[in-house]
Parts: structure tokens; C-alpha cells; sequence
């Protein structure tokens, strides 16, 4: 079964702190993978794509990594600020119909 | 604003009354995509048109949900007959090529009292 699994579900940290996000997926043919910001009552934007021969991404303070043997992929924020409270999505697109399987995201509040 | 805009942004309607969203996409995009997302968890894929033809459906979409792209241009979602569990965000999306970028608009937040 196609599948995108994120942890943690929630997070919270202080600003400045760094953490990092995780996303497991089962889906199959596997085209690219992308992480999406979404603020609350607004539309997902997206942070990074990766293809399948890309290991490691950035977009500022945001660093995405691939292990497409295992099937994982991260993303770490660096020195947190208030503005990156939001839900981080993980979504993967299949190669076959370009179908996205979107994960359920990780709900991030950064405390001042 | 060349962006993807969506209207209204809020909508609160009676059980058992009919809505109806707009979609505005990138003027070059050729693909339209319909979501519907709840609260704490990801979109999940309604519809979406290649152009003016409306190329493949969810199961989600009931037969009270009907899409429309007429022109190619913008595109309609209506919901008949509303009902409690079709309290979301609707969001749209659009992108230039099969595969690519999708880009969404600020969604439109249904609430069915």
C-alpha cells in the first residue's frame, strides 16, 4: 500500500533551537518526494523537491535529506524562529501516475 | 498576484444548502487539482482536469460534489446538499506539467452548521 508516515505528530521547541522532522514512505514507483510548509488556514507552499538521486536539499535555514534505499527522508530546521510555527508535510509523488500520497504533517510550535 | 487564488476564503452554510467555490490558476498552468483537507491531517486528492477535461475522480467525491473547468481556465466545485462531514478546507492547485510543482491557493474553509 501506498503509504507516507511523518513523526513526531507534534513538536514543540524554543526559538533559536534547531529539530528535525521525519517522514517514511512505502510508495511505489517513487518519482520525487517534496516537503510542503502549510500555516495554519493557508495553503501548503513547498520547501523542496527531491528526486531520487538527491540526497540532501537546502532552502535557507531548512535542510532536506533522502535515503531512497530506506525509504526515509528528514528535514532539519536550523536556528528556529517564531515564523516557522506550522505543519511541515511530506509528500511523495509516484512515477507511474503522478499521484501524490500526502503524510498526515507535523504540527511545529516554536515558543518564543 | 499571479498566484492561485481561491473564493470565497470562509463559507458557513446550513446543512442540506448547495455551495459553490471558485479556482482561479496560474493563467499558463494546463493542470487543475481539487483537495479537501481536515484539521490535522494531509489533502486528500479529489479531482483534477487536464485543461477543460476533467481527467479522474476520487471516491471521495460523492455524487453531491460536481467540478467544472468550462474554459480551461478557472474552475467551480459545488457541493449539494451539504452535510456536517463536509466541513474542510477545499484547496486548489496548479501546475504547468504533469508531475511538477503544484501550486495551491489559500484554500476556501467550509463549515456546515
Amino acid at each position: 500500500k501506498n503509504q507516507v508516515e511523518q513523526s513526531p505528530q507534534s513538536l514543540i521547541i524554543l526559538e533559536g533551537k534547531n529539530c528535525t522532522l521525519q517522514c517514511n514512505y512505502t510508495v511505489s514507483p517513487f518519482s520525487n518526494l517534496r516537503w510542503y510548509k502549510q500555516d495554519t488556514g493557508r495553503g501548503p507552499v513547498s520547501l523542496t523537491i527531491m528526486t531520487f538521486s538527491e540526497n540532501t536539499k537546502s532552502n535557507g535555514r531548512y535542510t532536506a535529506t533522502l535515503d531512497a534505499d530506506t525509504k526515509q527522508s528528514s528535514l532539519h530546521i536550523t536556528a528556529s524562529q517564531l515564523s516557522d510555527s506550522a505543519s511541515y508535510i511530506c509528500v511523495v509523488i509516484r512515477d507511474s501516475n503522478y499521484q501524490l500520497i500526502w503524510g498526515a504533517g507535523t504540527k511545529l510550535i516554536i515558543k518564543p | 498576484d499571479t498566484g492561485v487564488s481561491q473564493d470565497p476564503r470562509h463559507k458557513i452554510t446550513k446543512r442540506g444548502q448547495n455551495v459553490t467555490f471558485r479556482c482561479d490558476p496560474i493563467s499558463e498552468h494546463n493542470r487543475l487539482y481539487w483537495y479537501r483537507q481536515t484539521l490535522g491531517q494531509g489533502p486528500e486528492f479529489l479531482t483534477y482536469f487536464q485543461n477543460e477535461a476533467q481527467l479522474e475522480k476520487s471516491r471521495l467525491l460523492s455524487d453531491r460534489f460536481s467540478a467544472e473547468r468550462p474554459k480551461g481556465s478557472f474552475s467551480t466545485l459545488e457541493i449539494q446538499r451539504t452535510e456536517q462531514g463536509d466541513s474542510a478546507m477545499y484547496l486548489c492547485a496548479s501546475s504547468l506539467i504533469p508531475g511538477y510543482e503544484q501550486y495551491f491557493g489559500p484554500g476556501t474553509r467550509l463549515t456546515v452548521t
